[in-house]
């Protein structure tokens, strides 16, 4: 079974650029999630997706941050304009209730690390 | 509000030698999940283990085994015998039913870097 794709894996762009990522969940996976790692720490949810519906997005820097899940499978995480402080890993996760741990278990991707100059 | 504290930032061991791993919680949900991962140098987070609050019995896996004590709120991961490939970054997660998500979300420490020196 494949695992959860993220693209690109590395990006350096200088502040008040704009940058996207890309996440393709597990095959099924109803739910995705995006989380935000700042060197150092624990991850930190950004938003959650219940298929093409936002589910919580209470920690999204809604300023800057958008994040989209057209037709309930890849998303998109955008980042306009960037800061210095948006320097971290995004990590992708998706998880199924039909999965071994159900809702519990969550299945990250590799990240996309951003570097903002 | 969920909060998860991993008091050891750093940690290195000579290999072979075994070594706990310290998680502490605090939530106020009755059901609740807790959760290790393993995040290497590559970067990708490795589930490990997940335990629900109603199962306190410890578990073994292999080298790896875990302890979890409600009356403590904690859970933590000892490592039996450490070998090189067991140097990542360790991270302890809680998660519980919230309210008008309907979903479980995960809270995470700041994780425990483990070296371990030949």
């Amino acid at each position: 079974e494949a695992g959860v794709a993220q693209s690109p894996r590395y990006k350096i762009i200088e502040k008040r650029q704009s940058v996207a990522f890309w996440c393709n969940p597990i095959s099924g996976h109803a739910t995705l999630y995006w989380y935000q790692q700042i060197l150092g720490q624990g991850p930190k949810l950004l938003i959650q997706f219940q298929n093409n519906g936002v589910v919580d997005d209470s920690q999204l820097p809604k300023d800057r941050f958008s994040a989209e899940r057209l037709k309930g499978v890849d998303s998109t995480l955008k980042i306009q304009p960037a800061k210095l402080e948006d320097s971290a890993v995004y990590l992708c996760a998706s998880s199924s209730p039909t999965g071994p741990g159900g809702q519990n278990e969550q299945f990250f991707g590799p990240g996309t690390r951003l570097t903002v100059l | 509000a969920q909060k998860v504290t991993q008091a050891q930032t750093e940690i290195s061991v000579v290999e072979k030698e075994d070594v706990t791993l310290d998680c502490v919680y605090e939530t106020r949900d009755t059901t609740y999940y807790l959760f290790w991962y393993k995040q290497p140098p590559s970067g990708e987070l490795v589930f490990l283990i997940r335990r629900n609050s109603f199962d306190e019995q410890n578990e073994i896996s292999g080298r790896y085994s875990w302890n979890f004590q409600k009356s403590t709120s904690s859970f933590n991961f000892t490592i039996t015998a450490s070998q090189v490939v067991d140097s990542a970054v360790y991270f302890c997660a809680l998660s519980g039913p919230r309210a008008g998500a309907g979903s479980y979300q995960l809270t995470f420490g700041k994780g425990t870097k483990l070296s371990v020196i030949p």
